[in-house]
C-alpha cells in the first residue's frame, strides 16, 4: 500500500522568492514519484518524475525534486517563484511498474504568487 | 498528436440519469486510467484498462460505475442512477506501456 503527504494545502511566496512544496511518501517497494501541475479547469501536466538513478530530478518550468530515501521525501523546489506558477501541485507515488498500477495521489497544495 | 481527448469538458445531470464519459488515448497508447478528483481533493484512481480487459477496477464504487475500453473506439466511463455525491472532475490518462501518464483535460460532471 501507498500514501502520500503534502504539508501544507496552501502556500503563499512573493515574486521572486523560493518555492518549496514538501511532500511525503509511503510504499512497500521501491517507489515511482511524480509531481504534477494542474492550472484551472485543466488537466495535470507533468512537471517531473523519479524513476531510479540520479536524486536529483530537473523538470519543466525549472523546477526540481530531490529523492530522499532516509527522508522518505520529494519536495518540490523552484528557486525564483513566478506570477506564473500559480497553480494546484499534486505529489504522486506508483509502485514497481511505473504507473501501472496507477497512482496515489496527494491533496495537492495550492500554490499562491503574492507580487 | 492530439493528446488524450475528453468530452464532454462539462456534463449536467439531474439526479437518477445515466452519464458517460469517453476518453480518447493518444494514439498509440493501449493502457487507460480513470481518476475521480473530489473537491478540495487529490485525484483518486478508480479503473485501469488495456483494449477490451479490466486490469484492476479496485477504486470503482460497487454500484452504479462501470469502465470499458472496447476494441475500436474510446474509453468510455458510465454512471447510472447520478446521485449528488457523484459530482466531481473525472480524470482519463492514457500511457504507451503501463509507464509515464498522459492526463487529458478532464469532464466535470455536475448532478443537479
Amino acid at each position: 500500500a501507498q500514501s502520500v503527504t503534502q504539508l501544507g494545502s496552501h502556500v503563499s511566496v512573493s515574486e521572486g522568492a523560493l518555492v518549496l512544496l514538501r511532500c511525503n511518501y509511503s510504499s512497500s517497494v521501491p517507489p515511482y514519484l511524480f509531481w504534477y501541475v494542474q492550472y484551472p479547469n485543466q488537466g495535470l501536466q507533468l512537471l517531473l518524475k523519479y524513476t531510479t538513478g540520479a536524486t536529483l530530478v530537473k523538470g519543466i518550468n525549472g523546477f526540481e525534486a530531490e529523492f530522499k530515501k532516509s527522508e522518505t521525501s520529494f519536495h518540490l523546489t523552484k528557486p525564483s517563484a513566478h506570477m506564473s506558477d500559480a497553480a494546484e501541485y499534486f505529489c504522486a507515488v506508483s509502485g514497481v511498474r511505473g504507473g501501472a498500477d496507477g497512482l496515489t495521489f496527494g491533496k495537492g497544495t495550492h500554490l499562491i504568487i503574492q507580487p | 498528436n492530439a493528446g488524450v481527448m475528453q468530452n464532454p469538458r462539462h456534463l449536467v445531470r439531474r439526479r437518477g440519469q445515466e452519464a458517460r464519459l469517453r476518453c480518447s488515448p493518444m494514439k498509440g497508447h493501449s493502457h487507460v486510467y480513470w481518476y475521480r478528483q473530489l473537491p478540495e481533493e487529490g485525484l483518486k484512481f478508480m479503473v485501469y484498462l488495456q483494449k477490451e480487459n479490466i486490469i484492476d477496477e479496485s477504486g470503482m464504487p460497487k454500484e452504479r460505475f462501470s469502465a470499458e475500453f472496447p476494441k475500436e473506439g474510446p474509453s468510455i466511463l458510465r454512471i447510472q442512477q447520478v446521485v449528488r455525491g457523484d459530482s466531481a472532475a473525472y480524470f482519463c490518462a492514457s500511457s504507451p506501456t503501463g509507464d509515464g501518464y498522459t492526463f487529458g483535460s478532464g469532464t466535470r460532471l455536475t448532478v443537479v
